[in-house]
């Protein structure tokens, strides 16, 4: 079956680097679309990047230009977030997500890492 | 960016009632809308795609329609796991936004 396991949070101070990992199985891995999405303590969701199937092309929030790379590696069945120059507002959940729409850009998101914790604090 | 508002931003409602949440988008999406439910501490799950396709698993009570700007999520007949937040999305346009949620309440 589908999964996707994060891994690489944790605590960062200001300013920090980190780099979180999502590691697929259960389908063909290059047909789809995959995007990082965040929640803040007791807040909604925030689309953070999101990139292609094959070619690898990248969207951003405005938020995150600039700081954050998001790359991707089909041989590995691996997504990857790096994350530089942190701030507070950073701190949340973040979630790797799959589109559900095979080589296409998706309409929805349809499985879900179990989310990893980033918090950024002095 | 697109702005996508949802209302009522919570709602309290008993077993077996019917429910519906309206997202209103700042700009014409056609259909590019998903519709997700979340709970505490977990991942969100993907109910609706393309505005009023049922994701694979979901129960028929879950419904989607509209087009354009105007679109709505209905349960026809609360059941207990139906108690939990509900988010819109939009992918017509980067960046993808999220509705602020809306927060389904046992009464």
């Amino acid at each position: 079956q589908v999964q996707l396991v994060e891994s690489g949070g944790g605590l960062v101070k200001p300013g920090g680097s980190l780099r979180l990992s999502c590691a697929a199985s259960g389908f063909t891995f290059s047909d789809y679309y995959m995007t990082w999405i965040r929640q803040a303590p007791g807040k909604g969701l925030e689309f953070v990047s999101l990139i292609t199937h094959s070619e690898g092309n990248v969207r951003y929030a405005d938020s995150v230009k600039g700081r954050f790379t998001m790359s991707r590696d089909n041989t590995k069945y691996s997504v990857y977030l790096q994350m530089n120059s942190l701030r507070a507002v950073d701190t949340g959940v973040y979630f790797c997500a799959r589109g559900r729409d095979r080589h296409l850009p998706p309409r929805g998101f349809d499985y879900w890492g179990q989310g990893n914790l980033v918090t950024v604090f002095s | 960016d697109i702005q996508m508002t949802q209302s009522p931003s919570s709602v309290s409602a008993s077993e077996g009632d019917r429910v519906t949440i309206t997202c209103r988008a700042s700009q014409n999406i056609n259909n590019w809308l998903a519709w997700y439910q979340q709970k505490p501490g977990k991942a969100p799950k993907l109910l609706i795609y393309a505005a009023s396709s049922l994701q694979s698993g979901v129960p028929s009570r879950f419904s989607g329609s509209g087009s354009g700007t105007e679109f709505t999520l209905t349960i026809s007949s609360l059941q207990p796991d139906d108690f939990a937040t509900y988010y819109c999305q939009q992918s017509h346009s980067f960046p993808i936004t999220f509705g602020q949620g809306t927060r389904l309440e046992i009464k």
